[in-house]
């Protein structure tokens, strides 16, 4: 059993490229979230879905977009990255909502962009 | 807006130690979570809080759960080179209920 597997683990990316990070989960889990963690921020809510095909803003949404096709996988994209996006990012997943189940963490990844 | 605040943000403790961290919440919760992180690793959920008053044990850790739901605390007793991490809270925001992190405590053990 995998749990939620985050791809890439690392990446350096050029200030204006875009990337896509993947997430994917195997414990038919309804609910998808994408965080990014900064030294002394703690975690912070970027985007997340309560489904198959719904998609939501979080807490710090601008410069990123996200897509759900599939319940197993959440996309999220930098379309023209900024060195203020050079953090890690965890991807994590619950059984349901309204905060009552506890999360599933990815492994992250450490985006740098120079 | 809803805030989580953990206090301290560090702590250095001699193995064997005991260990506390303290998390207030803005406003009531319906249930306080906890987390471990691993240096370098990934947020570990551990155990979640949901009634007032409520203390749970895993082990050499007690987590208790304030009687106003406003407050929680993470206890360790003995403290071991395994307890490195970076310990935190997080409870349901009052917009969908989607989790909010404390800034978390970062506890160091020394051998």
């Amino acid at each position: 059993n995998a749990g939620v597997t985050q791809t890439p683990k690392f990446r350096v990316l050029k200030t204006g490229q875009s990337m896509t990070l993947l997430c994917a989960q195997d414990m038919n889990h309804e609910y998808m979230y994408w965080y990014r963690q900064d030294p002394g921020m703690g975690l912070r809510l970027i985007h997340y879905s309560v489904g198959e095909g719904t998609t939501a803003k979080g807490e710090v949404p601008d410069g990123y977009n996200v897509s759900r096709l599939k319940k197993q996988n959440f996309l999220l994209g930098l379309e023209s990255a900024a060195p203020s996006q050079t953090s890690v990012y965890f991807c994590a997943s619950s059984y349901g909502g309204q905060g009552n189940y506890g999360y599933t963490f990815g492994s992250g990844t450490r985006l740098t962009v120079v | 807006g809803q805030q989580v605040m953990q206090i301290p943000q560090y702590q250095h403790v001699q193995e064997g130690e005991d260990f506390t961290t303290y998390c207030n919440s803005s406003t009531t919760l319906s249930n306080i979570q906890w987390y471990k992180q691993r240096p370098g690793g990934h947020p570990v959920f551990l155990i979640q809080l949901v009634k007032s008053g409520e203390v749970k044990k895993q082990k050499r850790l007690t987590f208790q759960f304030g009687e106003a739901k406003k407050n929680s605390s993470l206890h360790i007793t003995a403290t071991q080179t395994t307890d490195v991490g970076t310990y935190f809270c997080a409870g349901p925001n009052n917009q969908g209920g989607k989790l909010i992190f404390g800034q978390g405590t970062e506890l160091s053990v020394k051998p």
